[in-house]
């Protein structure tokens, strides 16, 4: 199976950055996904890496480097709406999905 | 306006009862998956399908039981042999797995057996 470790809650100020990590170990590597997940309902799709670099998309930012087998989710201009769980998942090489437990961000005023 | 609906939101069963989870999607998408959520873990992967007519066990099938005989359902059965059946369920699908394209999730359905 596979293996995805990020952190378990961060906390952060209303107008800061975030940086959340994710390191995974899978057999072969078929892209990894970024979603945003609020309390009680279905997550939504933040961003994809399959290639070795920085994506951007608005405030949100996601990093891969699949020689080290880690990605982060840099998350600019903090507002309490982010407030959410960050789910972390990678694409194996049979192309199954798996999940990280999730991170909690608390955005404080 | 195209999506994934699961049904219903909430379910109450009793221990000892087969429950089926309903999940539909309009979205045309060849790939559709279910998992389930427990508090202070990850989405685990139940079953999933890339095709109509097939389907494949995903970490912890154990309980459960899956048909995909329409491109647009991918129905869940939780089944009396599934020893901790209280949870969140998520269905999801997405294009062909080769595309690479993200999953869309339905809105869930919170399954409590007493």
């Amino acid at each position: 199976g596979q293996n995805i470790d990020q952190p378990t809650e961060m906390t952060a100020t209303e107008g800061a950055i975030v940086q959340i990590n994710c390191t995974y170990q899978t057999s072969g590597f078929n892209g990894l996904f970024w979603y945003q997940q609020h309390a009680g309902e279905a997550p939504t799709f933040l961003s994809y890496n399959v290639l070795d670099g920085l994506e951007e998309k608005g405030r949100f930012s996601s990093f891969l480097s699949r020689s080290k087998g880690y990605s982060y989710l840099l998350l600019k201009e903090l507002q309490m709406k982010d407030s959410a769980s960050y789910l972390c998942a990678v694409r194996d090489g049979d192309y199954k999905l798996s999940f990280g437990a999730g991170t909690t961000v608390t955005v404080r005023a | 306006d195209g999506g994934i609906t699961q049904s219903p939101k909430y379910l109450f069963r009793k221990e000892g009862q087969n429950v089926t989870l309903s999940c539909e999607q309009n979205l045309n998408h060849d790939a559709m998956y279910w998992y389930r959520q427990d508090p202070g873990q990850g989405l685990r992967l139940i079953y999933y399908s890339q095709i109509v007519n097939d389907f494949q066990k995903g970490d912890i099938a154990e309980g459960y039981s899956v048909s995909r005989e329409k491109k647009e359902s991918f129905p869940l059965t939780v089944t009396s042999a599934q020893k901790n059946p209280t949870a969140f369920y998520l269905c999801a699908s997405s294009d062909r797995d080769g595309n690479n394209s993200p999953l869309h999730f339905g809105n869930g359905t919170r399954l409590t057996v007493t």
